[in-house]
């Protein structure tokens, strides 16, 4: 079973919609969960850390639920920027899991 | 203040031959890890050097990957008698302990 487990998509969306991106983690004792941007033949950027009680940076909202063993992103008013593939990422005991990534595009 | 840096960032080499990557990470952290990254594909995970804790190698492909980081700082990671199925990206990335990654920007590798 893989460490972690993301829709590859694609997720084509109209600006200004809402989408959101889930990823399944398999490690209960898993410690600390990000999410990543990755533009084409560009390496991944931090977007943002994702905290226990959810956390919101503008129109991107990220959120843990360790009960189910996932954490999802949410992004509000697509921007056509925001086109990207979006990759999750867990640590456990130090050592980082990816997702495959999810891919968005976003359409005028 | 300065990211992680790698070199070269472009790489072509014939079939058969060595060639040596190098990652500078980010000063301060004591994490580094080595990925690869075919085209349209996920993150592929490699080795990863916590402090002076012994590496794990567990993702390298074959004996013909190798890798070293020295001073706990800079790393070299190192293909012995590339094949084609050695290209990709090769990213590097440091952090410090569990705390979020950050990558540099990758050597784009091809084996002609």
């Amino acid at each position: 079973r893989k460490e972690v487990e993301q829709d590859p998509g694609p997720f084509n969306v109209p600006e200004g919609a809402t989408v959101a991106f889930n990823c399944t983690y398999s490690n209960s004792a898993s410690q600390s969960f990000f999410w990543y941007r990755q533009d084409c033949r560009k390496e991944p950027k931090l977007l943002m850390s994702v905290y226990s009680s959810g956390n919101e940076d503008g129109r991107f909202t990220a959120q843990l639920n360790r009960a189910s063993q996932y954490i999802s992103l949410l992004i509000r008013d697509s921007k056509l920027s925001d086109s990207a593939t979006y990759l999750c990422a867990v640590n456990t005991g130090n050592q980082f899991y990816f997702g495959t990534g999810t891919s968005l595009t976003v359409i005028p | 203040g300065a990211g992680v840096s790698q070199s070269p960032s472009n790489k072509v080499t014939e079939k058969g031959k060595d060639v040596e990557l190098r990652c500078d990470p980010i000063s301060g952290h004591t994490a580094l890890y080595w990925y690869r990254q075919s085209l349209g594909q996920g993150l592929e995970f490699l080795i990863y050097f916590q402090g002076n804790s012994a590496p794990d190698k567990s993702g390298l492909p074959s004996d013909r990957f190798s890798a070293e980081r020295t001073g706990g700082s800079v790393s070299t990671l190192t293909i012995q008698r590339t094949q084609q199925e050695d290209s990709a990206v090769y990213l590097c990335a440091s952090s410090f302990s569990s705390y979020e990654q950050y990558f540099g920007p990758g050597t784009r590798l091809t084996v002609t």
